[in-house]
């Protein structure tokens, strides 16, 4: 078990362009969560997963935003026509479900919208 | 909404020192509360409290939750240097948003040696 991964670390991107993170959770955790934070905030709740159904979404997940979960292990938030408010670390976490309420952190990728 | 609030915002300490950090919370169906520890990369996980009054303990650290007046504490006495980072606390909810983490601003601790 080597944790949660996160890939690409870091992305630079021009305004306009379309972008896609991964997420592998921890292995037999059927609980993914996608959280943006900025610089000095806390993470912000994007949307979330059990196994490949996506259970809510956020107010702030705007409709060029988009992730996925297609069988239940590993996902992928997409950003379409990326802007430069976009620019933040985009972390993922999970947990093993009923029971597991502690969601473990993946390094994150950070996004800069030129 | 959901609102969790962390005080104080920074703090700067001497190694030695005894830190107090404070995180209230409204959390809809609130479960349980969490901190982490962030240090220029992901958060780390620290505790999670679930029961009133009942005190959490590592080490140097430890944690207690109380659910009539919605706050947690998070307590480093003996502070090193290797201390200093964001500490974040998170409320989580339940119903249909189960397992949903709403997070404070977070508190950064720096400790001087």
């Amino acid at each position: 078990d080597t944790g949660v991964s996160q890939n690409p670390r870091h992305k630079i991107t021009k305004r306009g362009q379309n972008v896609t993170f991964r997420c592998d959770p921890i292995s037999e955790h059927n609980r993914l969560y996608w959280y943006r934070q900025t610089l000095g905030q806390g993470p912000e709740f994007l949307t979330y997963f059990q196994n490949e159904a996506q259970l809510e979404k956020s107010r702030l997940l705007s409709d060029r935003f988009s992730a996925e979960r297609p069988k239940g292990s590993f996902s992928t938030l997409e950003i379409q026509r990326t802007e430069q408010g976009d620019s933040a670390m985009y972390l993922c976490a999970s947990s093993s479900g009923t029971g597991g309420e502690t969601q473990y952190f993946g390094p994150g990728t950070r996004l800069l919208v030129l | 909404e959901d609102k969790v609030v962390q005080s104080p915002l920074s703090l700067v300490v001497h190694e030695g020192d005894t830190v107090t950090l404070n995180c209230s919370y409204e959390v809809t169906n609130f479960r349980s509360l969490l901190w982490y520890k962030q240090e220029k990369k992901a958060p780390t996980f620290l505790f999670m409290l679930t029961s009133s009054g009942i005190e959490k303990k590592s080490g140097r650290l430890s944690s207690i939750l109380d659910k009539k007046e919605l706050f947690s504490i998070l307590n480093i006495t003996a502070t090193q240097t290797g201390d200093s980072a964001v500490y974040l606390c998170a409320g989580v909810a339940g119903g249909t948003s189960y397992g949903k983490l709403t997070f404070g601003q977070g508190t950064i601790l720096t400790v001087h040696p």
